[in-house]
């Protein structure tokens, strides 16, 4: 099992370009959760996604930013006409679903969004 | 609202020494409590949860209620504990977590 796969791991963009994450949940695993680091601050929850639905996305920016989990297919976070306060890391995180699911929540290395 | 405050960005020990990782929250409701670490060139990783009470790679943390606090403590530093160590809250429910900045924990030898 390779874990919870992101790509890329560094992504450029200029302003007013969009940026599309990619989080490839573990095996088996049908929840997947996005946070947002930015400099020196700890991981901010955006969004939590089960295959084809949006349970939670009360930290999620009400404009430009997106969120889908297909059914087939990684997870997907959208950000559309970047801006340079977009520049941070961007986690993935999955779990297996159940009643213990929400503390078991598997980290991938995250990609960090570079607005120039 | 939901906070986690983690006062120390940097804590610098000497190998053999006690560590103390400070952890405070603000939360009303019925608090599940964490701690995560990253090791240099790896992945954020839960290192233990309040409600097993384990202790993990000679770590634990005591949740007190009543100073809302959850500090992570070992006794004797080794220098692979060097890391960075993230607190984080669950909410109810369990699907919105709150991390803390993060606490980098230096072990000198």
């Amino acid at each position: 099992n390779a874990g919870v796969m992101q790509n890329p791991r560094h992504l450029v963009r200029r302003r007013g370009q969009e940026a599309r994450l990619r989080c490839s949940p573990m095996k088996g695993h049908s929840h997947v959760y996005w946070y947002r680091q930015l400099p020196e601050e700890g991981l901010k929850f955006m969004v939590y996604l089960q295959k084809e639905n949006i349970i939670d996305e009360s930290g999620m920016p009400k404009e430009r930013f997106s969120a889908e989990f297909p059914k087939e297919g990684p997870s997907i976070l959208r950000i559309q006409q970047v801006v340079r306060g977009d520049s941070a890391a961007y986690f993935c995180a999955s779990s297996p679903g159940g009643a213990a699911s929400p503390y078991e929540q598997y980290f991938g290395p995250g990609t960090r969004l570079t607005v120039t | 609202a939901q906070r986690v405050t983690q006062p120390e960005k940097l804590l610098s020990v000497f190998k053999g020494a006690p560590v103390e990782l400070k952890c405070n929250y603000s939360y009303s409701g019925s608090p599940e409590l964490f701690w995560y670490v990253q090791y240099s060139r790896q992945r954020l990783q839960l290192l233990l949860r309040h409600i097993s009470r384990e202790s993990i790679k000679g770590f634990t943390a005591d949740l007190n209620k009543g100073e809302t606090s959850f500090h992570l403590k070992k006794p004797f530093a080794q220098e692979e504990d060097s890391a960075m160590y993230y607190c984080a809250l669950s909410l109810a429910g369990g699907f919105k977590t709150i991390f803390g900045a993060g606490t980098r924990l230096f072990v000198k030898a």
